[in-house]
C-alpha cells in the first residue's frame, strides 16, 4: 500500500530553537493531514492541506506542501515546551478518503 | 476532550479470554475507526464504519471482531489475543476530513 516516510524519528531541541519534520510519498497525495499527539495523549488534528505549494500558518507552527503535492513539512518557531509531542502526518488518499495512513512521527523533546 | 469517549482506559487480559472495547461518539459524525498503536510502528487503521462502507485492513488478524450497531457506538471484541497484540488501541470518528480520536484503550495482554 501507500506509504508517508517521515523524518527525522527523534529531534530534541533546545527551548527556543526551530523544529521542521519532513513527510515524504513516493505517489502524488491528493491531501495530507497532520496530528500532534502529547505523551499520554491521543492524536489531534493540526490541518490539512490541499493545493500544491499551499503554505499555512497557525501561530507558531508553519505547514507546506510540496509543489509536486509528494512531500509536506511542517516548521515549528522558537519551540516551547508546550510543543512536546510527536507529529504525525497522514495520507488520506489510500482507498476510499475514509481511510488515512499515518507517517511513523516525529518525537519532539525540548528541553528547557 | 475530544467528545469520544472509550472505555475500558486500561485492560490486562489472558490470552484465552475474551474482552470487548467500546467506543461511543456524540458529536453526530458518520464514520467510525479503530486504530492499533504499538510502540516503535505507526498508528495502523485496523476498521473503517461509515454511511457508504465498512473497510478492514487485511492484515488485521480474525481475533479482532468489529461490531457497529449505530453511527454512535462501535465496539472491537477480542479473543484468544497474543502478546504482540499489546497495544495502544485508539478510537476515532470523522463527519469530513478531520478524525477525532479518544483516548484509547491500553491493552496488555499476558
Amino acid at each position: 500500500g501507500q506509504q508517508v516516510m517521515q523524518i527525522p524519528q527523534y529531534q530534541h531541541v533546545q527551548e527556543g530553537e526551530d523544529f521542521t519534520t519532513y513527510c515524504n510519498s513516493s505517489t502524488t497525495l491528493s491531501n495530507i493531514q497532520w496530528y500532534k499527539q502529547r505523551p499520554g495523549g491521543h492524536p489531534v488534528f493540526l490541518i490539512q492541506l490541499v493545493k500544491s505549494g499551499e503554505v499555512k500558518k497557525q501561530k507558531r507552527l508553519t505547514f507546506q506542501f510540496g509543489e509536486a503535492k509528494k512531500n509536506s513539512s511542517l516548521h515549528i518557531t522558537a519551540t516551547q515546551t508546550t510543543d512536546v509531542g510527536t507529529y504525525f502526518c497522514a495520507d488520506p488518499s489510500s482507498g476510499s478518503a475514509r481511510q488515512l495512513t499515518f507517517g511513523s512521527g516525529t518525537q519532539l523533546t525540548v528541553l528547557p | 476532550e475530544t467528545g469520544v469517549t472509550q472505555t475500558p482506559r486500561h485492560l490486562v487480559m489472558g490470552m484465552t479470554n475474551k474482552k470487548s472495547l467500546k467506543c461511543e461518539q456524540h458529536l453526530g459524525h458518520n464514520a467510525m475507526y479503530w486504530y492499533k498503536q504499538s510502540a516503535k510502528k505507526p498508528l495502523e487503521l485496523m476498521f473503517v464504519y461509515s454511511l457508504e462502507e465498512r473497510v478492514e485492513n487485511n492484515s488485521v488478524p480474525s481475533r479482532f471482531s468489529p461490531e457497529c450497531p449505530n453511527s454512535s457506538h462501535l465496539f472491537l471484541h477480542l479473543h484468544t489475543l497474543q502478546p504482540e497484540d499489546s497495544a495502544l488501541y485508539l478510537c476515532a470518528s470523522s463527519f469530513g476530513y478531520e478524525q477525532f480520536f479518544g483516548p484509547g484503550t491500553r491493552l496488555t495482554v499476558l
